[in-house]
């Protein structure tokens, strides 16, 4: 199986700054990484397919880049509707596996 | 717009059996790809299943094999997912998702059923 490893686990930021989640995959994975957003009793929502493409509808101050083990999840200003925890998933093969979630807090 | 509803959690004890559905509407049911993933709080989000669009294909996890079971009835646009021998680590919120198109991708998902095996 595909182990995916996000730092950190959490995080406390404030309204503006500037946040950035790692992923990394135990195997090359292409670019077959989602990144999905979750707030407390809520599913998790599709923010982002294939490493870098922005699912229609998410500002574009989120962003990401990254290929083969390592990926990264940005977002360049924090909004007051971007505290929540976010997972990242390989789609490379299956077990489709996610990893541990970034929860990010308000400092 | 794209819905999935999931139905069919409760408390149930070890051993026993469980069938969850998921009502989906809004797109064409039969052309995709449809997952069951779970999630704890301390094992966070774990994928489960996967059935193709046909239905002839299905993918396990290694946890669930042999004891879950995916289906689905395209007449009537519903995902299922049979649970036997239920043991404690079962117990989660149970979500089912909708697979984009090619490849892996979980884009829509439905707001979860709970699911607590505990004697």
């Amino acid at each position: 199986d595909i182990q995916m490893t996000q730092s950190p686990s959490s995080l406390s930021a404030s309204e503006g700054d500037r946040v950035t989640i790692t992923c990394r995959a135990s195997q090359r994975i292409g670019s077959l990484l989602n990144w999905f957003q979750q707030k407390p009793g809520n599913a998790p929502k599709l923010l982002i397919s294939d490493a870098t493409s922005l699912r229609p509808g998410v500002p574009s101050r989120f962003s990401a880049s990254g290929s083969g083990t390592d990926f990264t999840l940005t977002i360049s200003s924090l909004e007051p509707e971007d505290f929540a925890t976010y997972y990242c998933q390989q789609s490379f093969s299956t077990p489709l596996t996610f990893g541990g979630g970034t929860k990010i807090q308000i400092k | 717009q794209e819905q999935m509803v999931e139905s069919g959690g409760g408390v149930v004890q070890p051993g026993r059996s469980l069938r969850l559905s998921c009502a989906a509407s809004g797109f064409t049911f039969s052309s995709h790809a449809m997952h069951w993933v779970r999630q704890t709080p301390g094992k966070g989000l774990e994928w489960v299943a996967v059935i193709s669009s046909d239905g002839r294909q299905k993918y396990y996890a290694d946890s669930v094999e042999g004891r879950l079971t995916i289906s689905r009835d395209n007449s009537k646009g519903a995902l299922y997912l049979q649970m036997n021998s239920l043991r404690p680590e079962d117990t989660a919120i149970y979500y089912c998702a909708r697979n984009k198109g090619s490849g892996w991708t979980l884009d829509y998902w439905g707001q979860g059923t709970r699911v607590t095996v505990s004697s």
